[in-house]
């Protein structure tokens, strides 16, 4: 079946980058996203990227996609402790549907 | 994207009484809509396919007959957790596939039985 992995938990200090690695099985997925839960709340979408492209950058957050290995990468420059969250890379299977198939979440820890 | 809002963001229920969770698509008309289930410390576990105007499509494993979904119309789901157990204590949190790319989430819905 689906699986998305993700390793449970990152530490950084704040002002360095922060690169959150995320391995998925579809490969039929037409996107692959990356969304952020603070705690206690529902799930922000941070940005996304199409599957025929390997890197979108958007300001701090730059994702990079290697199809052949089916590896997804959010990387978070000038990390800040507001960044400091889970966050989930998310594939929608089954080709045409709207259904995601979540990781299982990073927690981010940022130290000031 | 779409705006999602969903109520109640906490409700505390005793054993045996059940519980609705409602879900409202405010600026987006929503033919689909999801329930997800998050346990402590995981990932989203996708639980139906809530659709408008007819049966929702559930995920292997999750009992229809417990966890009732309604999608009267297409700006609100609503899942109804029947007879309620502590082991039905979660976070629950629906979603829109909105206009624009990528699925957009209520705040979810922290449900605790005792």
């Amino acid at each position: 079946g689906e699986d998305v992995e993700q390793s449970l938990f990152l530490s950084v200090r704040e002002g360095d980058s922060s690169v959150i690695n995320c391995t998925y099985t579809d490969s039929s997925s037409t996107y692959l996203y990356w969304y952020k839960q603070e705690p206690g709340a529902g799930l922000q979408l941070l940005t996304y990227i199409f599957s025929n492209m390997d890197m979108k950058q958007d300001q701090r957050l730059t994702v990079l996609l290697n199809k052949k290995d089916k590896h997804l990468s959010l990387r978070i420059a000038d990390t800040q402790t507001g960044d400091s969250a889970i966050y989930f890379c998310a594939e929608n299977y089954g080709g045409a549907t709207n259904k995601l198939i979540f990781g299982t979440g990073t927690l981010l820890a940022v130290q000031p | 994207g779409a705006v999602v809002s969903q109520h109640p963001s906490r409700v505390i229920c005793k054993s045996g009484t059940s519980v609705k969770i409602e879900c409202r698509s405010l600026d987006f008309q929503a033919t689909t809509m999801f329930w997800y289930r998050q346990f402590p410390k995981q990932s989203l576990m996708l639980m139906a396919t809530s659709n408008e105007g007819s049966k929702a499509t559930y995920e292997q494993g999750v009992e229809k007959d417990k966890f009732l979904i309604n999608h009267a119309s297409l700006t609100l789901s609503t899942l109804t957790v029947t007879s309620a157990h502590p082991e039905d204590s979660s976070f629950y949190i629906c979603s829109v596939i909105g206009p624009a790319v990528g699925a957009f989430f209520g705040q979810g819905t922290r449900l605790t039985v005792v």
